[in-house]
């Protein structure tokens, strides 16, 4: 069963901020949140992923709250080439046999 | 550049028959591979653990009989979906574990279609 939930769909302007929001409140002390993006018919692409600090790459920013029970991907300057559906992964397993477990993720469009 | 390539994109079959999917390394060595199957406007779900040496971990609900898994080196995994049926149509993606292990590289995919 997945461990994330998250919005079916959003809208962003271009330029614009665009905040995805991601549900985990089972998540456990040792399991990682990750984002991936897939956009139509390709095989997903990494994003980012964080314990339970804030991280930001070129990409984008990972806010996780303090419970560890939600995050927020963070894409700063969103243009038409996010459009894709974005992943919230929780990381389960021990080393040498982790997996992820894919929730439904949501469906970003950047509106120009 | 791309980590991971799979073989063929896609593929069409008639229903009876059996096809196989490879999945490919480039870049260095895989213990392990992932193989997902994705429906259309579903996400991803694993279908089973490939390991290279030894057999493959199933998923539960996922028939090992149906699906066979071959990892034959460390830079090769395939995936045969025997006796295809319509109900097997559906978008196979490969992964492979990052070097340390904190991501995954997933390939192009290959997309099914039984006739």
């Amino acid at each position: 069963d997945a461990k994330t939930t998250q919005p079916t769909s959003m809208d962003c302007a271009e330029g614009r901020a665009a905040n995805l929001p991601c549900n985990h409140s089972t998540i456990s002390g040792n399991e990682y949140v990750y984002w991936y993006r897939q956009i139509h018919s390709q095989g997903p692409q990494y994003i980012i992923h964080g314990l339970k600090n804030n991280e930001t790459n070129e990409m984008a920013s990972l806010i996780i709250t303090e419970d560890r029970k939600s995050s927020t991907l963070i894409l700063p300057h969103a243009t038409l080439r996010d459009t894709a559906v974005y992943y919230c992964i929780v990381r389960v397993g021990t080393s040498g046999t982790y997996k992820y477990i894919f929730g439904t993720g949501t469906r970003l469009k950047v509106l120009a | 550049g791309a980590v991971v390539s799979q073989h063929p994109s896609r593929v069409i079959c008639k229903s009876g028959t059996s096809v196989k999917i490879e999945c490919r390394s480039l870049d260095f060595q895989a213990t392990t591979m992932f193989w997902y199957r994705q429906f259309p406007k579903q996400s991803l779900m694993l279908m089973a653990t490939s390991n290279e040496g030894s057999k493959a971990t199933y998923e539960q609900g996922v028939e090992k009989d149906k699906f066979l898994i071959n990892h034959a080196s460390l830079t090769l995994s395939t995936l045969t979906v025997t006796s295809a049926h319509p109900e097997d149509s559906s978008f196979y993606i490969c992964s492979i574990p990052g070097q340390g292990a904190y991501e995954q590289y997933f390939g192009p995919g290959t997309r099914l279609t039984v006739t």
